[in-house]
């Protein structure tokens, strides 16, 4: 079974700018969650979706959005880009929301000049 | 506890050592705890999650443990080998659902 993917892997963008990545879940799965990675904050949740609803959301500004598509598939949007949202940006997928074994995909690493 | 702690921050055994570092989450609202192993270049990889108070689980040389009464969970490898070297991350979700607190992490290096 394939694992979970995400694209692109690498991504240069300016302040200012908005951006979309986009996550593939393992056959199967309906819960998608994202999660940035940064040197000083470590692994910090930004939102799960279930079925196409988005179920929690983590402590993050406005300017970060997702959404949840029929086939599980899933999309983060960044606006406004700012320096400090340069991270690297994992999803992961598990069959059902909570608690259940989340599958990591190789992350998207964001870098905002 | 607030929040997710794990320690030690980091730790450097001889290949053949055994080890063992701990989690420390809040014992309060407890779902789960899940267990991480993240190597260098490559995606975090599922080791455990447990639910129980007192549950314990194996897999090869890793294991763990749960006290969710009083919030912790250790994690053990018997005799390190240099490809254990990762960080092992330990993660609590405060509601229902996948909404994960992670702790730090510890960063385990294993010397041949």
């Amino acid at each position: 079974k394939a694992g979970v993917t995400q694209t692109p892997r690498y991504l240069i963008k300016t302040r200012g700018q908005q951006v979309t990545l986009s996550c593939s879940p393992i056959s199967g799965h309906r819960s998608v969650s994202w999660y940035q990675q940064t040197p000083g904050q470590g692994l910090q949740f930004l939102f799960e979706y279930f079925s196409e609803t988005q179920r929690n959301k983590g402590n993050f500004p406005g300017r970060f959005s997702g959404r949840q598509f029929s086939n599980s598939r899933s999309e983060m949007n960044v606006s406004t880009l700012e320096l400090g949202d340069s991270a690297l940006y994992l999803c992961a997928s598990s069959l059902e929301s909570g608690p259940d074994t989340q599958y990591f995909g190789p992350g998207t690493r964001l870098t905002v000049l | 506890i607030l929040n997710v702690e794990q320690s030690p921050q980091s730790l450097h055994v001889q290949e053949g050592d055994s080890t063992n570092f701990t989690c420390s989450f809040p014992s309060s609202n407890f779902y789960a705890l899940h267990w991480y192993r993240w190597e260098t270049a490559k995606s975090p990889e599922a080791l455990f999650v447990m639910t129980l108070n007192g549950d314990e689980k194996k897999k090869g040389r890793i294991s763990a443990t749960l006290n969710t009464k009083e919030g912790y969970s250790y994690l053990y490898i018997k005799g390190s080998q240099p490809e254990d070297s990762a960080t092992y991350l330990c993660a609590s979700p405060r509601s229902a659902g996948n909404m994960l607190t992670f702790g730090g992490g510890t960063r385990l290096m294993v010397k041949p």
